[in-house]
């Protein structure tokens, strides 16, 4: 069965520092990988898929992500943190053989003045 | 476009008591999936339908939830009788496809419940 794993579940940085969120995953051949973000009382937002066309992603508010086979890795990154990044982002797999989506525990980001 | 639709937002009930929550996908969208997320925690599947069938309830309590999706456009979600465990956000999503081939599910507002 497909998973991913979250390190950290909570990740503090200061305004204008560079985000790492981290996110592996396991999956016995090549997986669809997203991540998406919730804020408070709300839904879950899509940042950005990996669906093998390339191995660097580009999302929207400026975060990226980069997809490592020999890592089994999937890590969250912008190079600059905004106030309005702070929430919680969830790393999530699906294919692979699997036909849904799994879910990390998440990371909850606070971002500091 | 109108995102996924959910009613009610926020819902407040005694153990032993019954409630419903609904949904609304996105026009056009096949697959839709309901999600109990408990806090602090992602979201785990419940049930996902492609249009009026089941695809998988495998992690869905069938002596206590229910679901259904008449006309392969609206679906409701019933838990009878209610636990206090059950206290969680309940997340409706659609996509066009199904996620086995990398389709983007979108999420509604979620429905908060609180069992006492």
């Amino acid at each position: 069965a497909q998973s991913v794993t979250q390190l950290g579940s909570h990740v503090s940085v200061s305004e204008g520092a560079l985000v790492l969120l981290r996110c592996n995953y396991s999956s016995s051949v090549p997986p669809y990988l997203f991540w998406y973000v919730q804020y408070p009382n709300q839904g879950l937002q899509l940042l950005l898929k990996y669906t093998s066309a390339a191995t660097l992603v580009k999302g929207i508010n400026g975060f990226e992500a980069e997809f490592k086979k020999s890592e089994t890795s999937f890590h969250l990154t912008k190079p600059s943190a905004h106030m309005s990044d702070a929430a919680e982002y969830f790393c999530a797999v699906s294919g692979g053989g699997g036909n849904k989506l799994t879910f990390g525990t998440g990371t909850q980001l606070k971002v500091e003045l | 476009e109108a995102g996924v639709a959910q009613s009610p937002r926020y819902k407040i009930i005694e153990k032993r008591q019954s409630v419903a929550f609904w949904c609304n996908p996105i026009s056009g969208h096949a697959t839709l999936y309901w999600y109990q997320q408990i806090l602090g925690q992602g979201p785990k599947l419940l049930i996902q339908f492609q249009n009026n069938g089941v695809v998988d309830d495998s992690q869905l309590p069938k002596d206590r939830f229910s679901a259904e999706r008449l006309k392969g456009v609206d679906s409701t979600l019933k838990i009878q009788p209610a636990k206090l465990e059950d206290s969680a956000v309940y997340l409706c999503a659609s996509s066009y496809g199904d996620p086995g081939r990398g389709e983007t599910q979108y999420f509604g507002p979620g429905t908060r419940l609180l069992v006492l």
